[in-house]
């Protein structure tokens, strides 16, 4: 199994750009979850989703969306990018969406937006 | 709402000493609760949880982490640290939602090996 994969590995955007970040896993697993990781902040959630055609927001919404059609893939799209949101992105996916369950984090994206 | 506190941004230990990273969460309901480590530029991984039963909990690798519930505390320890420790720790605490997992993260606790 490849686990969760990322990409891109990096990526610079001008403000206003917009852009995807992919994010695909092969081990069927129902939950899946975009978070940032900023410096002294720990990381964030920004959307979730609990199965395929099921998302929600997070602690940190705007600026993001997201949609899942099928159980692999998880995209997060940046509609406008702004310097506030140059971080690191993770995906994450667990089997289910219980509170046991262990969280399998991709690589990570980092972003640059000038 | 959940918080997890991580007293410790940074933490040096020298090689063979022992460390303990500390974790203080609030909750009101029973939790899960769980230690991720990264590596430089890496994702995050699990270290270890605790879901119930023995309060203690340990790793493939030597560390332990103890569940205090009357402290509401989870930290984390080594007795004697090695090199390729170095890392960033997270402190983490699940707890449901209408029935849906959140995760609340800690700030992150990183650990420094000195030779």
């Amino acid at each position: 199994n490849a686990g969760v994969t990322q990409t891109p590995k990096f990526q610079v955007l001008k403000t206003g750009q917009s852009m995807t970040l992919q994010c695909a896993q092969d081990m069927n697993h129902e939950y899946m979850s975009w978070y940032r990781q900023d410096p002294g902040m720990g990381l964030r959630l920004i959307h979730y989703s609990v199965g395929a055609g099921i998302t929600d927001q997070g602690e940190v919404p705007n600026g993001y969306n997201v949609s899942r059609s099928t159980t692999e893939d998880f995209p997060l799209r940046l509609l406008s990018a702004a310097p506030s949101q140059t971080s690191v992105y993770f995906c994450a996916s667990s089997y289910s969406p219980w509170g046991r369950e262990t969280q399998y984090f991709g690589p990570g994206t980092r972003l640059l937006v000038l | 709402a959940q918080s997890v506190t991580q007293l410790d941004s940074q933490v040096p230990v020298f090689e063979e000493a022992p460390v303990e990273l500390r974790c203080n969460y609030s909750s009101s309901v029973s939790v899960y609760l769980f230690w991720y480590v990264q590596y430089p530029n890496q994702g995050l991984q699990l270290l270890l949880k605790y879901l119930s039963g023995s309060t203690l909990v340990e790793s493939i690798n030597g560390f332990e982490a103890e569940f205090n519930k009357s402290q509401t505390s989870f930290h984390l320890r080594k007795p004697s640290v090695h090199i390729s420790d170095t890392a960033e720790y997270f402190c983490a605490v699940t707890h449901f939602s209408g029935g849906y997992q959140k995760v609340t993260f800690g700030t992150g606790t990183k650990l420094q090996v000195i030779p």
